[in-house]
């Protein structure tokens, strides 16, 4: 089946700094999604990408739909506490298919 | 305020029991979902409807059921012949099941003692 790889599992930065995530495929996707969950809650949707080449920006997010359509890059600028969680990205495919979700990535930031 | 509602946020059933986890949306979508989440991994879908009084089982739908009477409404039942029903549930609801975004609701701990 479609999978979405997203590595590495966790990741630890100093408050400040930037931090990079993509998410992988080998297949093709329509909608690259990105959410955020806070521990013992429902994910949150961050940003959403419909396009090939699509860069998108929410607050500090900027999020980017690859052109090849087989990835996409999330990037949190000046973190802080609060951007503490597992960020999950998430893609259809196809009319009709189901959302894949990644693993995910858990996101600590140090003071 | 609109939104997806589950309750309760912590459950806790014995072993053998069956257990019907609530969920709820004031948003008019018309898809609703349900995953599971364990430790570690990402989610697993169990069960989603497109439309009322319709719904299709997921990747992992041995040991689940759900019904989808209203528009607004998706409950899910765990029975006792799901082998590991300890995990975190969370129901979702899109306008459609194509492309758009899933919004989530909070969650519902379910605990086998």
């Amino acid at each position: 089946g479609q999978q979405l790889n997203q590595s590495p599992q966790s990741m630890f930065i100093q408050e400040g700094e930037d931090v990079s995530m993509n998410c992988t495929s080998s297949s093709i996707f329509n909608t690259w999604l990105w959410y955020k969950q806070d521990p013992g809650e429902g994910p949150v949707l961050l940003i959403a990408l419909y396009k090939a080449g699509e860069l998108t920006s929410n607050g500090r997010l900027t999020a980017q739909f690859g052109i090849t359509r087989k990835d996409s890059f999330l990037n949190i600028s000046a973190s802080i506490p609060s951007d503490v969680g597992i960020y999950f990205c998430a893609g259809h495919s196809g009319a009709n298919s189901k959302l894949t979700f990644g693993k995910g990535i858990t996101l600590s930031v140090r003071p | 305020d609109g939104g997806i509602t589950q309750s309760p946020k912590y459950l806790f059933r014995k072993e053998g029991q069956n257990v019907t986890l609530s969920c709820e949306q004031n948003l008019n979508h018309d898809a609703m979902y349900w995953y599971r989440q364990d430790p570690g991994q990402g989610l697993r879908l169990i069960y989603y409807s497109q439309i009322v009084n319709d719904f299709q089982k997921g990747d992992i739908a041995e040991g689940y059921s759900v019904s989808r009477e209203k528009k607004e409404s998706f409950p899910l039942t765990v029975t006792s012949a799901q082998k590991n029903p300890t995990a975190f549930y969370l129901c979702a609801s899109s306008i459609e099941s194509q492309y758009n975004e899933q919004f989530f609701g909070p969650g519902t701990r379910l605990t086998v003692l």
